[in-house]
C-alpha cells in the first residue's frame, strides 16, 4: 500500500494547456518534494515545501502543500514539450531520514 | 564532480545468484540511500545510511544488506536473487538528514533476475 497516491497515473495534453497534478495521503508529512524524472536517469529535485497553505512558483509550475500537509498539486501553465516527463511527489513524515514516494504522474506534451 | 555514480546499468541474473551494486559520491554527503522503482510504485526505500557505519532498514529491506564503511561508497548486496527483485535501483545521496537537504540521485541499475 502506497502512502502517497497520485492522479492521473497518466496524462497526455497538447502544448499549450494547463495542467494539474495531484499527491494525496491519509498521513501528515513534515515536507513534501516534487521531483521530474526522465527516461534512463534519475529523479531530479524541482521543489520543497514544509509549511502547510504554503505555495511555491518556479517559472511556469506551481506547487501548493495542503494546509492540513496530508496533500500537494503541481499545476503546469502553458506546458511545453519539454515538461514531458514522470512526476514523482515524495513525503517526509519526521526527521527526513525516510522519504515516501508517490506512485507517479507521467506527463507527455505534444508539440 | 561526478556526483552520484552507479554500477553496473544494466545486470542480468539468475535465481539465487549473489551480486553486489555499487554506489558512490564525491559531495562528500553524510546521507545515502537505496531506492527501487517498479511501474505503477514510484520508488521505495530499501536501506539508508546517515553516516559512516551508521545504517537501517527502509519501507522494502528484506532480501539486501548494506554496509557503510566510508564516506563516499554505499554497496547494496543481494545475497540470493530472486525474480521479485528484478527492478531498476537507485541511489541517492544528501549533505545531510535534515528534510532540507536536496536528494541527489544516480543514474540507476537496471537488474533482471530469471
Amino acid at each position: 500500500t502506497q502512502l502517497l497516491e497520485q492522479s492521473p497515473q497518466f496524462l497526455s495534453i497538447q502544448e499549450g494547456e494547463n495542467l494539474t497534478v495531484y499527491c494525496n495521503s491519509s498521513s501528515v508529512f513534515s515536507s513534501l518534494q516534487w521531483y521530474r524524472q526522465e527516461p534512463g536517469e534519475g529523479p531530479v529535485l524541482l521543489v520543497t515545501v514544509v509549511t502547510g497553505g504554503e505555495v511555491k512558483k518556479l517559472k511556469r509550475l506551481t506547487f501548493q502543500f495542503g494546509d492540513a500537509r496530508k496533500d500537494s498539486s503541481l499545476h503546469i501553465t502553458a506546458a511545453q514539450p519539454g515538461d514531458t516527463g514522470l512526476y514523482l511527489c515524495a513525503g517526509a513524515r519526521d526527521t527526513g531520514n525516510q522519504f515516501y514516494f508517490g506512485t507517479g504522474t507521467s506527463l507527455t506534451v505534444i508539440p | 564532480n561526478a556526483g552520484v555514480t552507479q554500477t553496473p546499468k544494466f545486470q542480468v541474473l539468475k535465481t539465487g545468484q549473489s551480486m553486489t551494486l555499487q554506489c558512490a559520491q564525491d559531495m562528500n554527503h553524510e546521507y545515502m540511500s537505496w531506492y527501487r522503482q517498479d511501474p505503477g510504485m514510484g520508488l521505495r526505500l530499501i536501506h539508508y545510511s546517515v553516516g559512516a557505519g551508521i545504517t537501517d532498514q527502509g519501507e522494502v529491506p528484506n532480501g539486501y544488506n548494506v554496509s557503510r564503511s566510508t564516506t563516499e561508497d554505499f554497496p547494496l548486496r543481494l545475497l540470493s536473487a530472486a525474480p521479485s527483485q528484478t527492478s531498476v535501483y537507485f541511489c541517492a545521496s544528501k549533505k545531510g538528514r535534515s528534510r532540507d537537504y536536496e536528494q541527489y540521485f544516480g543514474p540507476g541499475t537496471r537488474l533482471t533476475v530469471t
